[in-house]
């Protein structure tokens, strides 16, 4: 069966640190991969998507970046973080044929 | 464009009462429909999804969900609430293109409240 992990599940960071969030998924091959935001409330705000290895794409512009080195590993960074980069963080993952999302854990990032 | 719609920030039921959370959807073409259950600090899990064929899908946890062509809607509904179906619920719509148009757009989730 498929899962997917992501860690670290709770993170306190300064403005201005960098951050390094990872997602990987066990079980597929070729997976569709997504990171989401998640900020107080409730909506689902879509960073990145990406269809294969160094294919990815941008939904917002924002001081973060995505990048997929390995098959079903994806990676969301900033350099310098800012208190608006607080929230919770949504990997995810849908098979190349299929059509619904798999969602992980979620990592829970405060920056203060 | 696709959009979602999820009328209800909130909705409360008793225990045992039938439940009902609503979903209308704008998408060009014909639709794939999901609802997925969130429950506090944890990942979205996917219930159902409505992809062609019977209007009414069943899906996990004995909810179900019932597409309405006609009122582009894709409520979901579930005949006797338990207290542990209290969580946030998303509905998701996506077209049936190729592409970059695989990206679903979700709504803005409703909280569902069973109460004892």
């Amino acid at each position: 069966s498929q899962t997917i992990h992501q860690w670290p599940a709770t993170l306190v960071q300064p403005v201005g640190s960098p951050l390094s969030l990872e997602c990987t998924v066990e079980g597929t091959s070729n997976p569709n991969l997504y990171w989401y935001r998640q900020a107080a409330g409730r909506g689902l705000q879509l960073l990145f998507y990406s269809i294969g290895i160094d294919q990815i794409s941008s939904e917002v512009p924002q001081n973060l970046s995505a990048s997929r080195p390995q098959d079903r590993q994806f990676i969301l960074s900033s350099k310098k973080l800012l208190l608006s980069d607080s929230g919770f963080y949504l990997c995810a993952w849908s098979p190349s044929n299929s059509y619904e999302q798999y969602f992980g854990p979620g990592t829970r990032l405060t920056v203060t | 464009a696709q959009s979602v719609a999820q009328p209800e920030d909130q909705v409360n039921v008793a225990e045992g009462n039938p439940l009902t959370v609503k979903c209308t959807y704008s998408v060009s073409g014909n639709p794939y429909l999901f609802w997925y259950v969130q429950y506090p600090n944890r990942g979205l899990q996917f219930l159902l999804k409505y992809i062609t064929g019977d209007n009414l899908v069943k899906g996990s946890y004995g909810f179900e969900a019932e597409f309405n062509k006609s009122q582009t809607s894709f409520h979901l509904k579930k005949p006797s609430a338990l207290v542990s179906d209290s969580a946030l619920y998303f509905c998701a719509v996506r077209n049936t293109g190729s592409g970059g148009s695989y990206i679903p757009t979700f709504g803005r989730g409703t909280s569902l409240i069973v109460h004892p």
